[in-house]
């Protein structure tokens, strides 16, 4: 089985201020890792992905993750954040080579930025 | 594009009522799938369908049954409506990139609310 653990609820920062929002998952195989991310009263859309290969996978808008396989995490980065990047933010993993179904997504972290 | 269409987007019914969410996509994908939302739970997969003909239980199935209607589009019913099945709805979508690879198109939402 796998599991997502994100581990903050909600992260409020300033704007420019950089962020980190944490994500730590569990599996007993390869992994696919995900970010997505929920704007308010929308779905959720990909934000990023590590599929294999360089372990930092980046974003059309400035955010980053690292894919960090002795620490089992893959936490999301920003080094500016603007208040459009306000949002609700889910980490989510599935098992390369296992069943194409089985994405398990994070309960989620609430980013506010205020000005 | 208009990518993930559900329909409706709010919905209120009382308890023991019956309805039918709907959701169809133009994007050609194969798989489909019907999530709900729950403050502080993250996204549960309800059901799913790899392919036209063919839906497998999620996490959540409880409640609730599908019908993939052709390709396009693929609908949830709720047959007898509980307070518990108060929540967001998401259907998505996906083209099949290889196991765990998948990435999901999904669309806005429809609230429901069972008083």
């Amino acid at each position: 089985a796998q599991s997502v653990t994100q581990l903050d609820s909600q992260v409020p920062v300033f704007e420019e201020a950089p962020v980190e929002l944490r994500c730590n998952y569990s599996s007993s195989v390869s992994v696919y890792l995900f970010w997505y991310v929920q704007y308010p009263n929308q779905g959720l859309q990909l934000l990023l992905k590590y599929l294999s290969g360089s372990t930092l996978v980046e974003s059309i808008n400035g955010f980053e993750a690292e894919f960090n396989k002795s620490q089992t995490s893959f936490h999301l980065r920003k080094p500016s954040v603007h208040i459009s990047d306000t949002a609700e933010y889910f980490c989510a993993v599935s098992s390369s080579g296992g069943s194409n179904y089985k994405l398990t997504f994070g309960k989620g972290t609430l980013l506010t930025v205020n000005p | 594009n208009a990518g993930v269409t559900q329909t409706p987007k709010f919905q209120v019914l009382k308890t023991g009522q019956s309805m039918t969410l709907q959701c169809a996509q133009d994007m050609n994908h194969n798989s489909m799938y019907w999530y709900r939302q729950d403050p502080g739970m993250g996204l549960r997969l309800i059901y799913y369908s790899a392919s036209e003909g063919t839906t497998d239980k999620g996490e959540v199935p409880n409640g609730y049954n599908v019908s993939r209607l052709n390709k396009r589009e693929f609908s949830l019913r709720l047959e007898s409506a509980a307070p518990s099945q108060t929540s967001v709805y998401f259907c998505a979508s996906s083209e099949d990139l290889g196991a765990g690879a998948n990435v999901l198109t999904f669309g806005a939402g429809s609230r429901l609310t069972v008083l």
